[in-house]
């Protein structure tokens, strides 16, 4: 069965600190894969995309991901973490073979700590 | 430019009730999905169209009923609500129909229904 899984509910880091949120999947064929973003009380909003081509992704708010074909991976990576990255992050991947609709993770809120 | 407007943004509903949540887009894009998203669960897809007169069953379409007269509202419908649908409901589009797959996703504020 097709699945996106983002193995931490939680992800804490302190300001300043990287971060990384990771996701993993499993699809046939190439996959199209996405990170978008929720604020509290918000709708989602697209921060990144991989495609094909380089796997090193870049997307908003200083925002990159890097995708990993052998371990199936699409993690979310930040160089320096801001106290206003606190939010609710998924992912979500697009399969060739679902009707091109989207599997989405079940996210994973990332508190950022001044 | 609006964007996704959904309304309303709370509703409470009693079990047995039906009403209507509204979406509607000015960005003239021909995909539009209900998800709703429930802790801990993700985002699961409702019901979507590719266009006008089109629509199709997502994930977990039991209970809803939607209808695409136009480009621009794509209503979502309880019949009969039930407690199992205490959710937070959001309206997406995208350009296309969903079928080149790098299609990004613009989603609504959201509405936030409780059913007693």
């Amino acid at each position: 069965a097709q699945s996106v899984a983002q193995p931490e509910d939680q992800v804490n880091v302190a300001e300043g600190n990287p971060l990384t949120v990771k996701c993993t999947y499993s699809v046939s064929g190439n996959p199209y894969l996405f990170w978008y973003v929720q604020y509290p009380n918000r709708g989602l909003q697209f921060l990144l995309k991989y495609i094909t081509g380089d796997n090193l992704v870049k997307g908003s708010y200083g925002f990159e991901a890097e995708f990993n074909k052998s371990q199936t991976s699409f993690h979310l990576k930040k160089p320096s973490a801001l106290v206003s990255d606190s939010a609710l992050y998924f992912c979500a991947v697009r399969a060739m073979d679902s009707n091109y609709q989207l599997i989405w993770g079940a996210g994973t809120k990332l508190i950022i700590k001044p | 430019n609006a964007g996704v407007t959904q309304t309303p943004k709370f509703q409470v509903l009693k079990t047995g009730q039906s009403m209507t949540l509204q979406c509607a887009q000015d960005m003239n894009h021909e995909y539009m999905s209900w998800y709703r998203q429930d802790p801990g669960m993700g985002l699961r897809l409702i019901h979507y169209s590719v266009g006008a007169g089109i629509t199709d069953q997502g994930e977990v379409p039991n209970g809803y009923n939607v209808s695409r007269s136009t480009t621009e509202d794509f209503p979502l419908r309880l019949l009969s609500a039930a407690p199992s649908q205490t959710s937070v409901y959001f309206c997406a589009s995208s350009y296309g129909q969903g079928g080149s797959g790098a299609n990004v996703l613009t989603f609504g504020a959201g509405s936030r229904l409780t059913v007693l």
